[in-house]
């Protein structure tokens, strides 16, 4: 077990429905990265939070979007969601900002969309 | 566009054999490079960690990388059936975000 814990484990919503995915960081790391992983690929970067600020963006478009919180929680939010935003999302947690040694992934969240 | 590019197999392999993992990267001013373990239906986990070139170990896993030629590769020795998996291949450089390769599928066989 990593510490980090995302929730729902699973989401099924239909095209054009929003949906907010959760997670929590292991404890005394300060940074979550958000990752995209569809089925047979790579995970594929979406952005990462830094200290409550966004540190770096993947090649997503806007409606993909994050927050983090001062406890280093953080929400992955996707609005107008598209049939193609169906996959496994994964947050990793690390500490160190611009260039954490070693990061470690939740158990990630599972979203279909019809 | 930084690349990671893994044969995304399936390498199948007999139970105590040795299993080669390759991996190659675009990027050259990627520092860090890491390999990860992924079970079907699960999320990656990290196995191996390698900053320098030469090779790193710890229990079965040894961990290779060449700098010049661009070059990680994951070796695993006496492959379990338990080793079964995905092993995806991940780089970052300085100031960077993580890159993962597609993943290869190792299979091993009793």
């Amino acid at each position: 077990e990593t510490g980090v814990t995302q929730s729902p484990t699973h989401l099924i919503k239909t095209r054009g429905q929003q949906v907010t995915l959760r997670c929590s960081s292991q404890s005394g790391h300060n940074t979550v990265s958000w990752y995209q992983q569809a089925l047979g690929q790579g995970p594929q970067f979406i952005f990462q939070y830094y200290r409550e600020e966004e540190n770096g963006r993947g090649n997503f478009p806007p409606r993909f979007s994050g927050l983090q919180f001062p406890n280093y929680s953080s929400e992955l939010n996707v609005n107008a969601l598209e049939l193609d935003d169906s996959a496994l999302y994964l947050c990793a947690s690390s500490l160190g900002g611009d260039s954490p040694k070693q990061q470690f992934f939740g158990p990630g969240t599972r979203l279909t969309v019809l | 566009q930084k690349e990671v590019e893994q044969n995304s197999g399936p390498l199948s392999v007999p139970e105590g054999a040795i299993a080669s993992l390759n991996c190659t990267y675009s990027d050259r001013v990627s520092q860090s490079f890491f390999w990860y373990r992924q079970y079907s239906g699960k999320s990656p986990e990290l196995i191996m960690s390698i900053y320098s070139n030469g090779d790193k170990e710890d229990g079965r896993f040894t961990a290779q990388l060449n700098k010049a030629s661009q070059y990680v590769s994951l070796l695993i020795r006496d492959s379990q059936p338990s080793d079964s998996a995905t092993y995806l291949c991940a780089v970052k450089g300085y100031g960077q975000n993580f890159v993962f390769g597609p993943g290869t599928r190792l299979s091993v066989l009793p």
